[in-house]
């Protein structure tokens, strides 16, 4: 069974902190993707990663970034966080032709 | 511009009976449709899926609908049990090698299942 693992369940960060979630798949997946989900806005996706140390802008990249140096683990980074990034993040990974394997998700607060 | 719409934010139905939870979309590339279901403080998990070539893919209790005239697919659960109360998003993908696709997902329809 692919199993994902999102590092921190939840998280408090206050405003301007750098901030680290981080993501690590055990199942060799290429493709690696971070969302957020909001009430009323389903999730939306942030960055991708095909391989390593590629990244892909999603639909919401900005004041976010990512990295990717191994095959397994994939980080999200709020370079400064804010209080409208305050949000519950999802890590996803997946070959070509399975579906999103999804983590737990990190609720990040941001005060 | 939400591209996949799911306008029933809640859902109650009653135990045994027939759940229909709708989804339309509005961009004509999207070639593959998928559902996922969330529980609290878990991730979304697959559920099933349809491509655009089929209007009708059926497993166990599940049946997703697809009419692409409409833009619009209907995910379809009989007989609702209490396990199915969760959060149910319908998503989209513009090829069917999916999991190479970003998917677009909507907004999502909460199921309660009234015992």
């Amino acid at each position: 069974d692919v199993k994902v693992t999102q590092s921190s369940r939840y998280l408090v960060k206050r405003t301007g902190e750098k901030v680290f979630l981080e993501c690590v798949q055990d199942m060799d997946h290429e493709n690696m993707f971070w969302y957020r989900q909001d009430p009323g806005l389903g999730l939306r996706l942030i960055y991708f990663s095909y391989d390593v140390k590629m990244k892909e802008k999603g639909d919401i990249p900005e004041g976010y970034s990512v990295s990717r140096e191994k095959k397994e683990r994939f980080s999200l980074i709020l370079e400064s966080a804010s209080t409208n990034q305050t949000s519950m993040y999802l890590c996803a990974s997946s070959t070509g032709d399975s579906p999103l394997h999804f983590g737990n998700g990190t609720r990040l607060t941001v005060t | 511009d939400q591209q996949v719409k799911q306008n029933s934010p809640s859902l109650s139905v009653q135990e045994g009976r027939i759940s229909i939870l709708n989804c339309d979309y509005t961009n004509s590339m999207f070639d593959y449709f998928l559902w996922y279901k969330k529980y609290p403080a878990e991730g979304p998990t697959f559920l099933i899926s349809i491509s655009s070539i089929k209007d009708k893919n059926e497993d166990g209790r599940f049946t997703v609908f697809l009419n692409k005239s409409a833009k619009h697919l209907s995910l379809h659960i009989v007989p609702s049990q209490p396990g199915d109360s969760a959060v149910y998003f319908c998503a989209a993908s513009g090829g069917s090698n999916f999991g190479n696709e970003k998917l677009t997902f909507g907004t999502g329809t909460r199921l309660t299942i009234i015992p």
